[in-house]
């Protein structure tokens, strides 16, 4: 695998389920990001993660919890979400070093959630 | 916090045709990405302008860094249907988060064979 790889890449789940989302990426890098893209909205920051420590929460509901082991690895655990929450969860990552805002996010081919 | 608008929100075209799509802010860019999302990816990187006035060429693609920084266009010669996809700008804002990426809401780009 290379690159930034996630799973799955269709979840439908019902307001009450619990479910994870998993983010790899094969690249070595430093930074990892959970984003959401929602039809009519900009592509929103939801978590950063920089050297396995959470160094951004854009006001994100708490039924939505990030969880980094490793550099290499991003989960984002879902439970008791709205309807309103379906979307497309795109996971990157970056290396973090010099110039600041030079940095190039790779980014995965996202998970499609669905709340019915 | 920094809104893009980015313009047109849709464009349908012919193969062969040139086209420009606009990334406006009212305030200043401390650098500034295009990306491209085609259907069931992830956006991938196309450029990063960091100088006012930096004019970047990627091919058919021109990238244009207005003199203020508050500005960027993106400029495709003789588009092909390959082109076709979501064209998103990002920028931080200077002073601002090194993490955060304030995303456009992006110009949905058709080319017609």
């Amino acid at each position: 695998e290379t690159g930034v790889t996630q799973t799955p890449r269709h979840l439908v789940m019902g307001m009450t389920n619990k479910k994870s989302l998993k983010c790899e990426q094969h690249l070595g890098h430093n930074a990892m990001y959970w984003y959401k893209q929602s039809a009519k909205k900009p592509l929103e920051l939801m978590f950063v993660y920089s050297l396995e420590e959470r160094v951004e929460n854009n006001s994100v509901p708490s039924r939505f919890s990030p969880e980094c082991p490793n550099s290499s690895h991003l989960f984002l655990h879902l439970h008791t979400l709205q309807p309103e929450d379906s979307a497309l969860y795109l996971c990157a990552s970056s290396q973090i070093a010099g110039l600041a805002g030079t940095d190039t996010q790779y980014f995965g081919p996202g998970t499609r959630l669905t709340v019915l | 916090t920094q809104l893009l608008e980015q313009s047109p929100q849709f464009l349908s075209i012919q193969e062969g045709e040139n086209l420009t799509v606009y990334c406006n802010s009212s305030s200043v860019f401390s650098s500034l990405q295009w990306y491209r999302q085609e259907p069931g990816e992830g956006p991938v990187l196309l450029v990063t302008v960091v100088t006012g006035g930096e004019v970047k060429k990627l091919k058919r693609l021109t990238f244009q860094f207005g003199d203020a920084r508050k500005d960027s266009s993106l400029h495709i010669t003789a588009a092909q249907p390959g082109d076709t996809g979501l064209y998103l700008c990002a920028s931080r804002t200077t002073g601002g988060s090194n993490y955060k990426l304030t995303f456009g809401k992006g110009t949905l780009l058709t080319v017609n064979p």
